[in-house]
């Protein structure tokens, strides 16, 4: 079974400041792993994905995630943030083998001020 | 349609009333998901399809919900006897084998 921890529901950042928002998973397999991101009032997309390969993925937006399986975690990044990152973030996994559904975590809400 | 179509955007109903939550994915995609998004819950997942195998239906919170998946295509989402809880956005997502989710718009369900 999979399982996702968002540690902190809300995240407030100043512009210009680096953004860090922070997953942990439980997988019984080989996870793949995601992050999402839900600007208001508008729908999910995916922001960035780790499979198999390169451990550091890069997605949209100048987001980055880096997958660290011996701290069981997915931490999503971004040096420098912008008003327009101001959005619900969301960190999912799944295990490697077609069937197994996609699990999200709660959500990490995002304020950036100026 | 080039997304990923769910109706009807808006549902009012009475409390003990059934309701039917209609989902059309992306042509070709093999997997469909319901997801309920309600405040400060996250994206809570209901159940799963994948091509023809047998649906993962471990996140239904009750017997209330029920879900369908005919012709590998069209999904409903019935949800019988509302109560006020059920109260949310009501999110489906297809993808094609374990690719990317491409999500629709939602159904708000409201149950007075």
């Amino acid at each position: 079974a999979q399982s996702v921890t968002q540690l902190g529901s809300h995240v407030s950042v100043s512009e210009g400041a680096l953004v860090l928002l922070r997953c942990n998973y439980s997988s019984s397999v080989p996870p793949y792993l995601f992050w999402y991101v839900q600007y208001p009032n508008q729908g999910l997309q995916l922001l960035l994905k780790y499979t198999t390969g390169a451990t550091l993925v890069k997605g949209i937006n100048g987001f980055e995630a880096e997958f660290k399986k011996s701290e069981t975690s997915f931490h999503l990044t971004k040096p420098s943030a912008h008003m327009s990152d101001a959005a619900e973030y969301f960190c999912a996994v799944r295990g490697n083998q077609a069937g197994t559904a996609l699990i999200f975590g709660k959500g990490t809400t995002l304020s950036v001020s100026s | 349609g080039a997304g990923v179509s769910q109706s009807p955007s808006n549902k009012v109903t009475e409390k003990g009333k059934d309701v039917e939550l209609r989902c059309d994915p992306i042509s070709g995609h093999t997997a469909l998901y319901w997801y309920r998004q309600s405040l400060g819950q996250g994206l809570e997942f209901l159940i799963y399809f994948q091509g023809n195998s047998a649906p993962d239906k471990s996140g239904l919170p009750s017997d209330r919900f029920s879900a369908e998946r005919t012709g590998g295509s069209v999904s409903t989402l019935t949800i019988q006897r509302t109560q006020q809880e059920d109260s949310a956005v009501y999110l489906c997502a297809s993808s094609f084998l374990t690719g990317e989710l491409f999500f629709g718009e939602g159904s708000r369900l409201t149950v007075l």
